[in-house]
């Protein structure tokens, strides 16, 4: 069974980096089937896709983000993680990881999402 | 960018009605278009992707249409569990993916 679970601060200061790990299991973050990204969705409004990031070391970004924005693995942990740098309150929000299928071109598999707050 | 928009905002429906959504695009996405549904405090679910094909589980009701910039989403008979907001999505543009702002339907 594929099971994607987010983990990281619940909370971030204003300026601060937001750092998120997804943690695999059921299926290789190896795979050349799949890339693997992260959405995010403030309260009460719509999904916003951050990036998605390919094992074999290519990643994409929201242009609206890319200055700020990280997306790496560590394939010996089957993890992907996030880091979003000089956050403010706008960057409040769920944030998903999720399986970003190659063969379906679209994010078949979401985690259940973390919610992260950003205040002083 | 490719601006999605979905229209109506919210669909009021009873359970047993037919539910059609629509999902305009601002430029062709070809069939790069998938629809996903979002139950309350749960993560999203793909429903159908390439425009019109079921994800894996998705029963029947469930049906998608379109190319180019029209797509239509069509819940044949609502069951309580889909009362949910539902969101398009496309990634013709691949790497630069977009979503729509979503329609809820609920309970009439």
């Amino acid at each position: 069974q594929l099971l994607l679970q987010e983990s990281g601060p619940g909370l971030v200061r204003p300026s601060e980096t937001l750092s998120l790990t997804c943690t695999v299991s059921g299926d290789s973050i190896s795979s050349n089937n799949y890339y693997w990204g992260w959405i995010r969705q403030p309260p009460g409004k719509g999904l916003e896709w951050i990036g998605s990031m390919h094992y074999g070391g290519s990643a994409y970004y929201n242009p609206s983000l890319r200055s700020r924005v990280t997306i790496s693995a560590d394939t010996s942990k089957n993890q992907f993680s996030l880091r979003l740098h000089s956050v403010t309150a706008a960057d409040a929000a769920v944030y998903y990881c999720a399986r970003d299928s190659i063969a379906v071109a679209a994010f078949d598999f979401w985690g259940q999402g973390t919610l992260v707050t950003v205040s002083s | 960018e490719i601006v999605l928009t979905q229209s109506p905002a919210t669909l009021s429906l009873s359970p047993g009605e037919r539910a059609t959504l629509s999902c305009r695009a601002t430029q062709s996405v070809s069939t790069f278009l998938a629809w996903s549904q979002q139950r309350p405090g749960q993560a999203p679910r793909l429903l159908i992707y390439d425009a019109s094909k079921r994800a894996t589980g998705i029963p029947p009701r469930f049906s998608g249409s379109g190319s180019g910039t029209d797509f239509t989403l069509t819940i044949s008979s609502l069951e309580p569990e889909d009362f949910a907001v539902y969101y398009c999505h496309q990634r013709n543009n691949w790497p630069r993916l977009t979503f729509g702002g979503g329609t809820k339907v609920e309970i009439k």
